[in-house]
């Protein structure tokens, strides 16, 4: 089935440490996304990428960043200056970057402090 | 003033009745408009997308939108325990810079027997 993986489904941080999550899609989209939801809020978008190799800040970047080495993939990490990293990461994809067609999700990473 | 607002509940109804969710936007501009069900522990799953006014009915659910008011509703005909979600409301807007989906916070939802 196509379809959008993350992993994992709950991650912990220490103090200081970066961490990774990943994100995996066999929809053949072009465009990825990286949000975060908190409690009370929508979703907020961190990083997108409209083809590999490039990628561009949503409105909270500070503190992530992503590569985007191949289409299927699109890894997020949270660094040590993510001051708050604790939240629900859900990565989606589109068609492409450009089109109004909808975003389909991953079933996400929580992500806690130790 | 949030682009997209949305009561965030909890909206907790009995198993059979008519369930009104809705959201109001702030800027005219916006044209494609969308609901997502996401359940608990879960991503957000794409229930109805629809393009500028009218409605749009696909099984028990009908998404409205009324432009002139900026105003987009969710309606749920006799609702299911398994209608027990958080309902986002979403725009396809211009903002910030670039073209992107902005979400309304969410309305929790319970359907009891």
């Amino acid at each position: 089935d196509g379809g959008i993986t993350q992993s994992p489904k709950y991650l912990f941080r220490k103090e200081g440490q970066n961490v990774t999550l990943s994100c995996e899609q066999n929809l053949n989209h072009d465009a990825m996304y990286w949000y975060r939801q908190d409690p009370g809020q929508g979703l907020r978008l961190i990083y997108y990428s409209q083809i590999v190799n490039d990628f561009q800040k949503g409105d909270i970047a500070e503190g992530y960043s992503v590569s985007r080495e191949k289409k299927e993939s699109f890894p997020l990490t949270v660094t040590s200056a993510q001051k708050n990293p604790t939240a629900f990461y859900l990565c989606a994809s589109s068609i492409n970057r450009d089109s109004n067609q909808p975003q389909h999700f991953g079933d996400g990473t929580r992500l806690s402090i130790l | 003033q949030k682009e997209v607002e949305q009561d965030p509940g909890p909206l907790s109804v009995p198993e059979g009745a008519i369930v009104s969710l809705n959201c109001t936007y702030s800027n005219s501009a916006f044209q494609y408009f969308m609901w997502y069900r996401q359940y608990s522990r879960k991503g957000p799953e794409l229930l109805m997308y629809t393009y500028s006014s009218g409605n749009k009915e696909d099984g028990r659910f009908t998404a409205q939108v009324d432009k002139s008011s900026k105003y987009i509703s969710l309606f749920i005909r006799d609702s299911q325990p398994s209608d027990s979600a958080t309902y986002l409301c979403a725009v396809i807007g211009f903002s910030g810079g670039y073209n992107k989906l902005i979400f309304g916070a969410g309305t929790r939802l319970a359907v009891h027997p």
